[in-house]
C-alpha cells in the first residue's frame, strides 16, 4: 500500500497570506489527525476527521481549519498567517482496526516570512 | 502542562550496546502507549507499542517497558546499530469521545549510535 502523502512538500507564504495543505491517507484509512511540529513544542495535535466530520480538536486558534472529502483526503488552511505558524505540519492517517497506530506523512515545511 | 516528558534531549551509545530511552507521564487516562522514531526530512514512523494492561512488549530488538505505578516507560534498543540514530518520540494515547484517540507526544530525544 502507498503511504501517506502531503503536498507540497515545502511552502513560503509572507505573513498576513492564507495558506492551505493537503494531504492523502493510506488506503483505506478514514481518520486522518494533522499535527504541528516546532523545535520548541514537539508535535501539537490540530484535529482530526473521520468520515468528513471533524472528531476532536487541539488547543489552536480559529485561524486553523480543516475539512475532510468524501475520498478520506483532507486538507488543512490556516488563515492571517503569523511568524510564529513557520514549522512542520504533519498528518497522520489510521484505519478503524488499528484506532491508536498512526502512520504519517512526510510533512509540509511552512515557512513564514 | 506537558503531559508527556522525555527529560532527555539528546543519547549517544556505542555501537552494540544497548540504548535506553525514557519517557514520564502524568495523565492516568492514557491507556495506550507508542514510540515512533523520526529521521531528518521524513514523518514520525511506528515503531512500538504497549497497551496499559502489559508491562512489557518486544519487537525483534526493540523492547518497551511499562511502569504504570510510577508513570514511566522506556524503550531498549539491543544491539544499536548506526542506523538507528534518529529522533525517538514517546507519545500517549487517550479517548477523547466521539470514537476519536488522540496522541500526546513527548518532545523528542535524539539518539547517535556511534560506529
Amino acid at each position: 500500500k502507498a503511504g501517506v502523502t502531503q503536498t507540497p512538500r515545502y511552502l513560503i507564504k509572507t505573513r498576513g497570506q492564507q495558506v492551505t495543505l493537503s494531504c492523502s491517507p493510506i488506503s483505506g484509512h478514514r481518520s486522518v489527525s494533522w499535527y504541528q511540529q516546532t523545535p520548541g513544542q514537539g508535535l501539537q495535535f490540530l484535529f482530526e476527521y473521520f468520515s468528513e466530520t471533524q472528531r476532536n480538536k487541539g488547543n489552536f486558534p480559529g485561524r486553523f481549519s480543516g475539512r475532510q472529502f468524501s475520498n478520506s483526503r483532507s486538507e488543512m488552511n490556516v488563515s492571517t498567517l503569523e511568524l510564529g505558524d513557520s514549522a512542520l505540519y504533519l498528518c497522520a492517517s489510521s484505519s478503524v482496526e488499528g484506532l491508536y497506530e498512526q502512520y504519517f506523512g512526510p510533512g509540509t515545511r511552512l515557512t513564514v516570512t | 502542562d506537558q503531559q508527556v516528558k522525555q527529560n532527555s534531549p539528546s543519547l549517544s551509545v556505542q555501537e552494540g550496546r544497548i540504548s535506553i530511552l525514557n519517557c514520564d507521564y502524568t495523565n492516568s487516562m492514557f491507556d495506550y502507549f507508542l514510540w515512533y522514531k523520526k529521521y531528518p526530512a521524513e514523518g514520525p514512523t511506528f515503531l512500538i507499542s504497549i497497551s496499559s494492561i502489559k508491562d512489557k512488549n518486544e519487537d525483534g530488538r526493540f523492547t518497551v517497558f511499562l511502569n504504570k505505578s510510577a508513570k514511566h516507560l522506556s524503550l531498549h534498543i539491543v544491539p544499536s546499530q548506526p542506523g538507528d540514530s534518529a529522533v525517538y518520540f514517546c507519545a500517549a494515547s487517550t479517548y477523547s469521545g466521539a470514537g476519536s484517540y488522540q496522541l500526546t507526544f513527548g518532545k523528542g530525544t535524539k539518539l547517535s549510535v556511534i560506529p
